[in-house]
């Protein structure tokens, strides 16, 4: 038990296709935040929520759409992805910003 | 703009030995930097966090070292066990960013 859920693990989906990814934090915490994983690269971090008040958007382009509902749930809303939007999706939860972030498995998503 | 960089980007060995995993960043203004592991196909699981005003922190075979001053920071595994083998990250909260800005990690193979 991650303490972090997220759902689905894997989502392959075309280009014209609508998903969203969820994440669930059990922790009690209070800030969450999305990263993007490829290959070969750093992790990026698309978007940070903090009580439920997005603090950070992270010049991500608009066919990602977060929502934050309560301080337990985090959803990321896909439509017209790109191939290079295939990335490993992660979430993470932390107490503050100089809190250790605590990381769910991803979502693996395949764009056709 | 704060740049972390990790070295090596691969290592194997045999187990049983001493390793020392290196991180540098290049703003020293930070909260604190944090030491993550990989699994293939799974999320981060955090190991380690040294908060800014701190030197070093332990915990069981892992030693995890800060310089400030100079930008760096080392991950010291005594007695690798295969079951050690993942990909290390290191991370940085930067003053000025107020978010986490990984390296690009490395990847420790440890055989029997």
């Amino acid at each position: 038990e991650t303490g972090v859920t997220q759902t689905p693990r894997h989502l392959v989906m075309g280009m014209t296709n609508k998903k969203s990814l969820k994440c669930e934090q059990h922790l009690g915490h209070n800030a969450m935040y999305w990263y993007k994983q490829s290959a070969k690269k750093p992790l990026e971090l698309m978007f940070v929520y903090s009580l439920e008040e997005r603090v950070e958007n992270n010049s991500v382009p608009s066919r990602f759409s977060p929502e934050c509902p309560n301080s337990s749930h985090l959803f990321l809303h896909l439509h017209t992805l790109q191939p290079e939007d295939s990335a490993l999706y992660l979430c993470a939860s932390s107490q503050g910003a100089d809190q250790p972030q605590h990381f769910g498995d991803g979502t693996r998503l395949s764009i056709l | 703009k704060q740049e972390v960089t990790q070295i090596p980007a691969a290592l194997s060995v045999p187990e049983g030995e001493n390793l020392v995993l290196n991180c540098s960043f290049t703003d020293s203004a930070i909260y604190n930097l944090q030491w993550f592991r990989q699994d293939p196909g799974k999320g981060l699981t955090s190991l380690l966090l040294i908060q800014s005003s701190q030197r070093e922190q332990t915990s069981g075979r892992l030693n995890a070292s800060l310089d400030k001053s100079s930008g760096r920071s080392t991950l010291y595994i005594a007695a690798s066990q295969p079951g050690d083998s993942a990909t290390y990250l290191c991370a940085v909260n930067g003053v000025s960013t107020d978010k986490l800005i990984f390296g690009t990690g490395t990847r420790l193979q440890v055989f029997p």
